[in-house]
């Protein structure tokens, strides 16, 4: 079956610094690849998300490249920002993106912290 | 450890026929639980969520309704499904304060409307 394995956390950063965290995937065929952001004080949110091999995903200065031959899909950012605190949750879906009810699989999520 | 259970895992339903999705988790007391959509294009969203029991909250006007019978048991519901409720759903759970915890996620329903 399908799953996600993410960099344990939690992650603590100084403002600016450069970020990566870690996920890779197990999945049969050609998943599409999402990360998910939840901030203090609300809910869930799609970050970026990468639909094919080789496809980059970005949003808010965050990138993640689709790695199919490593299986991967980490998520970086050049420089961090307080504002950036959250936590952080890859996933992959079987389906495309665009049809309702892709089933998602979740890895555990990483909480950062940035301190100034 | 804390564990969370989530069915059925695939839920097939005519139109204008009820829903009950259920959720429980093991392992702790008073977790914070929601209930989450998978919607087309847009990623998840957050439905409902509760931080007690009989307490529910809801983001978004729909045909479902939540309900927290229990201090560990989340349900879904509908009294007339509709095509477009057809989606993945999603319970999650967290510990103390709301909206600030790593969620820890079932693993998931798959509802068609036909």
């Amino acid at each position: 079956g399908n799953s996600v394995t993410q960099m344990e956390g939690p992650v603590t950063l100084s403002e600016e610094a450069f970020l990566t965290i870690n996920c890779t995937y197990t999945a049969t065929g050609y998943p599409s690849l999402f990360w998910y952001v939840q901030y203090p004080g609300e809910g869930l949110q799609l970050l970026l998300k990468a639909t094919k091999a080789d496809d980059k995903g970005s949003n808010k200065g965050f990138e993640a490249t689709y790695r199919k031959e490593t299986t991967s899909f980490h998520l970086e950012k050049g420089s961090v920002q307080v504002s950036d605190s959250a936590v952080y949750f890859c996933a992959l879906s079987d389906q495309a993106p665009e049809t309702s009810g892709s089933r998602l699989t979740f890895g555990e999520g990483t909480q950062l912290t940035v301190n100034p | 450890s804390q564990t969370i259970h989530q069915w059925p895992a695939t839920l097939v339903q005519p139109v204008g026929s009820p829903l009950s999705l259920e959720c429980t988790v093991e392992g702790t007391s008073n977790p914070n639980l929601y209930w989450y959509r998978q919607a087309a294009g847009r990623g998840l969203q957050l439905l409902f969520y509760s931080v007690g029991i009989g307490q529910i909250s809801s983001e978004v006007p729909q045909n479902l309704s939540a309900s927290r019978p229990q201090d560990r048991q989340f349900i879904l519901s509908s009294k007339k499904l509709l095509l477009s409720d057809s989606g993945f759903y999603l319970c999650a759970w967290s510990a103390h304060k709301i909206f600030t915890e790593k969620l820890f996620f079932g693993s998931g329903t798959q509802l068609s409307v036909l």
